[in-house]
């Protein structure tokens, strides 16, 4: 069964760092792009940035583009959400998914951006 | 940036009623549109693909169609473990962007 597990939520201050991980089990991690999507509390859903199965390629939300980095470790089958610069708006329930169009989700974990 | 307009935003139904939620994109995308199924405290669900195609295990009572601008999200009977809320999304191209959300709620 294809399984993701997200780590690495919690409270950061803003201006700080947070990197989110998602360990990748069931299939061939590098032969899927793996996308992040969030939810703030009350809002619906938003793209926040995928990347290629190689890596080569990656797409950021406006929202985030510069502030965060999309990367993944093939040989760990791990994904990872570098996330910088925090800002209030960033508080959200953060899921891992697989594909483009995310045919699998993981349960998410939560970042809290607040002083 | 292409943006989907979803509605309505919410929805009171009865179980056994047919519902129809629409997505509007602001440019043509083809056929490159999702559905989702997110109920509270879960993880969303994909429904359908490709617009029409729907996903391996869902009922068959949820069915999608359009392409270009204009799709729809079809339930042809309503059950009480379909209460909750829908959002299409674009991956014509990048940024991808979700509609709005419909949520769908017991009359």
């Amino acid at each position: 069964d294809v399984q993701l597990l997200e780590s690495g939520g919690g409270l950061a201050q803003p201006g700080g760092s947070l990197r989110l991980s998602c360990a990748a089990s069931g299939f061939t991690f590098s032969s899927y792009a793996m996308t992040w999507v969030r939810q703030a509390p009350g809002k619906g859903l938003e793209w926040v940035s995928s990347i290629s199965g190689s890596g080569g390629s990656t797409y950021y939300a406006d929202s985030v583009k510069g502030r965060f980095t999309i990367s993944r470790d093939n040989s760990k089958d791990t994904l990872y959400l570098q996330m910088n610069s925090l800002r209030g708006e960033d508080t959200a329930l953060y899921y891992c998914t697989r594909t483009v169009v995310p045919d699998h989700w993981g349960q998410g974990t939560l970042v809290t951006v607040s002083s | 940036d292409i943006q989907m307009t979803q509605s309505p935003s919410s929805l009171s139904a009865s179980v056994g009623d047919r519902v129809t939620i629409t997505c509007r994109a602001s440019q043509g995308i083809r056929n490159e549109l999702g559905w989702f199924q997110h109920k509270a405290g879960r993880a969303p669900k994909r429904l359908i693909y490709a617009a029409s195609s729907l996903q391996s295990g869902v009922p068959s009572r949820f069915s999608g169609s359009g392409s270009g601008t204009d799709f729809t999200l079809t339930i042809s009977s309503l059950q009480p473990e379909d209460f909750a809320t829908y959002y299409c999304l674009q991956h014509d191209s990048y940024p991808l962007t979700f509609g709005q959300g419909t949520r769908l709620e017991i009359k």
